[in-house]
């Protein structure tokens, strides 16, 4: 069945560093939203990208989605405690079974 | 405007019974949907309501149902739960269910505890 695989599924980041999570689709995929979940929280939907190649960005987070659409990134620089939390990446079903695919998430964990 | 609203936030229930969550999306938005958040097995897909009707359903034993009412909030029922029910719930809705381009307006989610 479709899969949505991202990793890593851990990273740990000095505050200030930049780093980068991945999202791979098995399928091609017609859009690709992005969420972040703080701990204790809920998800909260960041941003999605549709066109091939499109390439996207919020303040220091930049969002690109591959020319295939199967595959995306999420790049953060100078990280700040305040991006502490869960990436998910999620693509929209083929089968029948519901709306969106999430991926498995990215935990990412700052250190000051 | 106002969020995607559930109740309760907490629950603790005993193997056997039975639960009904709740879940009131944001004014105008006729879809809603419904997660299982775990550790291990992520954000899984439980099923959809758009206008009462169920349009998908994930792959759930029969023990987990729904329903939407003519303002669009929803609730879920859990029967004869199982120890491996505990989780977060987590409730959606987006504008048009049918517009795969909507994101979800996820809700604060109710943590279930089955002891």
């Amino acid at each position: 069945g479709q899969q949505v695989m991202q990793i890593p599924q851990y990273q740990h980041v000095q505050e200030g560093e930049d780093f980068t999570t991945y999202c791979n689709s098995s399928t091609t995929l017609s859009n690709i939203q992005w969420y972040k979940q703080r701990p204790g929280g809920h998800p909260v939907f960041l941003i999605q990208l549709v066109k091939s190649g499109e390439v996207k960005k919020q303040k220091r987070l930049t969002f690109q989605f591959g020319e295939a659409k199967k595959n995306s990134s999420l790049h953060i620089t100078a990280t700040q405690t305040t991006d502490v939390g869960t990436y998910f990446c999620a693509g929209p079903r083929t089968d029948s079974w519901g709306k969106l695919q999430f991926g498995a998430g990215t935990q990412v964990v700052v250190t000051p | 405007k106002a969020g995607v609203t559930q109740t309760p936030r907490y629950l603790i229930k005993t193997r056997g019974q039975q639960v009904t969550l709740s879940c009131s999306p944001i004014s105008g938005h006729r879809s809603v949907s419904w997660y299982q958040q775990t550790p291990g097995q992520g954000l899984q897909f439980l099923f959809e309501y758009f206008s009462e009707t169920q349009r998908n359903k994930g792959n759930f034993p029969g023990r987990f149902s729904g329903r939407q009412f003519s303002n669009s909030r929803s609730e879920m029922n859990v029967s004869t739960l199982e120890l491996g029910d505990s989780a977060l719930y987590l409730c959606a809705s987006s504008p048009q269910g049918t517009d795969y381009n909507s994101p979800l307006h996820f809700g604060n989610g109710t943590r279930l505890t089955v002891t």
